[in-house]
C-alpha cells in the first residue's frame, strides 16, 4: 500500500488567499484525522472522521477552517482565508476502528503538507 | 483540561546506553497509550500500544511500562544507536469522560545519540 497520500507537500501563499490541503487515507481505513503540529503547541487534532462523518470537530480554530470527506478515499481540509497564524505542518492520519466504533488501533501518518502563510 | 508532558524537549546519551523517555498525564485516565517516532520532516510513525491494564511491553529494543497509579509512562530503548535520533512521541487516547477516538500527543522528547 502506498500510505496515506498529501498533497501539496508544500504551499507558500499570501495572507487572504484560500488554501486546501488533501488527504488519501490508506484503503480499508475507517477513521481520519487532520493534525497541526507547529513548535509552540505541538500536534493538535483539528477533526476526525469515521466512515465519512465527521465525529469531533471541536479542535477546528475557528470558522475559516473547513474539513470534507466525500467518500472513503478522499478528504480536504480548507483554509479561507489564511492568515500568518495558520503556518504549521497539516498532518493527514488514518487508521482502523474496532467493531465498537472506538479507536483502538495505530494511526498511520501522512507526510505533511507544509503550510507558510505570508 | 488534559495535560501530557514529556520529560524533556531533547534528550543527549551516548550509543550502547539505555535511553529513557518520560510520559506524564494529568486530568485524564486514558484508555491506552502508544508511542510515536518522527523523524524531520516526516509524518510521525507507530512504535508500541500499551493498555491500561498492562504494565509492561517490549518490541526488540524498546520497552514501555505504564503506571496509571504515577500518571505515567516510561519508553526505554536499550543498546541505543545513532539511528535512533529522533522526536519521540507519547499519545494518549481517552477511556472515561473523553471523546472516543480523540489521541492526545504530547510535544515529543528530541532524542540524540552520539558515537
Amino acid at each position: 500500500d502506498a500510505g496515506v497520500i498529501q498533497s501539496p507537500r508544500h504551499e507558500v501563499t499570501e495572507m487572504g488567499q484560500e488554501v486546501t490541503l488533501r488527504c488519501k487515507p490508506i484503503s480499508g481505513h475507517n477513521s481520519l484525522f487532520w493534525y497541526r503540529q507547529t513548535m509552540m503547541r505541538g500536534l493538535e487534532l483539528l477533526i476526525y472522521f469515521n466512515n465519512n462523518v465527521p465525529i469531533d470537530d471541536s479542535g477546528m480554530p475557528e470558522d475559516r477552517f473547513s474539513a470534507k470527506m466525500p467518500n472513503a478515499s478522499f478528504s480536504t481540509l480548507k483554509i479561507q482565508p489564511s492568515e500568518p497564524r495558520d503556518s504549521a505542518v497539516y498532518f493527514c492520519a488514518s487508521s482502523s476502528t474496532s467493531g465498537t466504533g472506538a479507536n483502538t488501533g495505530e494511526l498511520f501518518f501522512g507526510e505533511g503538507s507544509r503550510l507558510t502563510v505570508l | 483540561s488534559q495535560k501530557i508532558e514529556q520529560n524533556s524537549e531533547a534528550l543527549n546519551i551516548q550509543e550502547g546506553k539505555t535511553a529513557t523517555l518520560t510520559c506524564n498525564y494529568t486530568n485524564y485516565s486514558p484508555a491506552y497509550l502508544q508511542w510515536y517516532r518522527q523523524d524531520p520532516g516526516r509524518g510521525p510513525v507507530f512504535l508500541l500500544l500499551i493498555r491500561e491494564n498492562e504494565k509492561e511491553k517490549r518490541k526488540e529494543r524498546l520497552k514501555v511500562t505504564f503506571d496509571t497509579t504515577l500518571k505515567q509512562s516510561l519508553f526505554h530503548i536499550t543498546a541505543s544507536q545513532p539511528a535512533d535520533s529522533a522526536t519521540y512521541l507519547c499519545a494518549l487516547r481517552g477511556g472515561r469522560g473523553s471523546t472516543l477516538g480523540r489521541l492526545y500527543f504530547g510535544r515529543g522528547t528530541q532524542l540524540t545519540v552520539w558515537p
